[in-house]
């Protein structure tokens, strides 16, 4: 049972312009949210949160936004850079007393020069 | 540097063998947990500790086994190997486990099985 979904395993923009990555989740139990980058042979690193009673946080270039109603949130990278280029993981944090994480597949994002 | 170790970073084995992935957790983490990724999945959780205690399991299969030293590194112990067992194994620690907050895991470059 797959509670975090990326069905987009790629995307590829231009440098300068917005890259949207989405996530779709299937548990209303889930409190945070949280996005993680992941570049070749390094392990994934904190990019960004939101809490579960927020609908957006923003950091820098990087947005994200929650929509409850429709279990979906979003990253948004304004502008693109080269460097952005990644794999990008979305995960959920639910409110029990473990804070495991449970990630989607992961889409990778090609952000061409 | 994250400021979590793992070793080895790549060992390759024959089926049937069994391993040790080691990790040391960042300084002050008192969490551990134990992430797999195979080939184009995401990272599926494996289990965590807290201060030596499990604390979650998730889909480990029961040829594995992990556990928390009083000095908080962990061991995975990977037994009986099957070709499928070839992945991406990560660790990440975090200060707490407790429901508040985000809880930030901060993850390991990780080691890589491959199972021949």
């Amino acid at each position: 049972d797959q509670q975090v979904k990326q069905n987009s395993p790629s995307l590829s923009v231009q440098e300068g312009r917005i890259s949207i990555l989405n996530c779709d989740y299937t548990n209303s139990m889930f409190d945070y949210f949280l996005w993680y980058k992941k570049y070749p042979a390094e392990g994934p690193t904190f990019l960004i949160s939101i809490s579960s009673i927020k609908d957006k946080n923003e950091d820098g270039r990087f947005t994200v936004f929650l929509n409850k109603s429709a279990k979906h949130l979003s990253l948004h990278i304004v502008p693109s850079q080269p460097g952005d280029s990644a794999v990008y993981f979305c995960a959920a944090k639910g409110s029990s007393n473990t804070g495991k994480l449970i990630f989607g597949q992961g889409t990778t994002l090609q952000v061409k020069p | 540097d994250s400021g979590v170790t793992q070793t080895p970073k790549h060992l390759i084995t024959a089926t049937g063998q069994r391993v040790t992935l080691r990790c040391s957790p960042r300084s002050g983490d008192l969490s551990v947990y134990w992430y797999q990724q195979s080939l184009d999945q995401g990272l599926q959780f494996l289990i965590q500790y807290y201060n030596g205690e499990e604390r979650a399991k998730g889909n480990i299969l029961e040829r594995f086994s992990a556990q928390q030293f009083p000095d908080l590194h962990s061991e995975l112990n990977l037994s009986s190997l099957e070709l499928g067992d070839s992945a991406l194994y990560f660790c990440a620690s975090s200060v707490e486990y407790e429901g508040s907050g985000a809880n930030v895991l901060t993850f390991g470059a990780g080691s890589r099985l491959t199972v021949l």
